[in-house]
């Protein structure tokens, strides 16, 4: 069975712009959660969703935002890029409430 | 104050030793409390996953331990190997509507031959 796959992996993108990224999930998988990742914050929760609905976001500003699609992919946005965006971002899946299985990450540099 | 602390920051063991990695807690109350491994460049992966109740955990040569009176965790590695380098990081979920995770940053460890 294919893990969670992250696109792209690696993106680099300047001040003020705006970036998507997605993720596809195990297969059977219906929750889907997103992460950001740096070396001063370490791994902090972005949103969760299920079915279609985001169950439940952590704060961070309105530029992020997030959807997730009937075939339960999921893809994050970021408006108006700040540097401190530069960041890993981390999807992970999972069958029911749990979103255990991360996918290798999309590195982001905000330039 | 972070609500889930890891310690040490680092450590640096001998192949074939034994380690342990320690998790210091205030959320409360929680789901369950895993310990991820995330070799670097990559996601992390789950090793061991406890609930509330549960005092111990295994998975190979790796033994997670819980002491809810005390809120602490800690993750044992046994016979440590070199592709045991990687950084280990304590994850707590709040359960209900306000349902989410809240991470250690993680203690780094690296195996030397």
């Amino acid at each position: 069975k294919a893990g969670v796959t992250q696109t792209p992996r690696y993106l680099i993108k300047t001040r003020g712009q705006q970036v998507t990224l997605s993720c596809s999930p195990i297969s059977g998988h219906r929750s889907v959660s997103w992460y950001q990742q740096t070396p001063g914050q370490g791994l902090q929760f972005l949103f969760e969703y299920f079915s279609e609905t985001q169950r439940n976001k952590g704060n961070f500003p309105g530029r992020f935002s997030g959807r997730q699609f009937s075939n339960s992919r999921s893809e994050m946005n970021v408006s108006t890029l700040e540097l401190g965006d530069s960041a890993l971002y981390l999807c992970a899946s999972g069958r029911g409430e749990e979103t255990q299985y991360f996918g290798p990450g999309t590195r982001l540099l905000v330039l | 104050k972070n609500q889930v602390e890891q310690s040490p920051q680092s450590l640096i063991i001998l192949e074939g030793k034994n380690c342990t990695l320690q998790c210091n807690y205030t959320v409360s109350p929680f789901s369950n409390l895993r310990w991820y491994k995330q070799d670097t460049g990559r996601g992390p992966v789950s090793l061991t996953i406890m609930t509330f109740s549960e005092n111990t955990k295994s998975n190979g040569r790796y033994t997670a331990t819980l002491d809810a009176d005390t809120k602490q965790s800690s993750l044992h590695i046994t016979a440590s190997q070199l592709s045991d380098s990687a950084s280990y990081i304590c994850v707590l979920r709040t359960p209900g509507s306000a349902r989410q995770l809240t991470f250690g940053s993680g203690t780094q460890l690296t195996v030397l031959p």
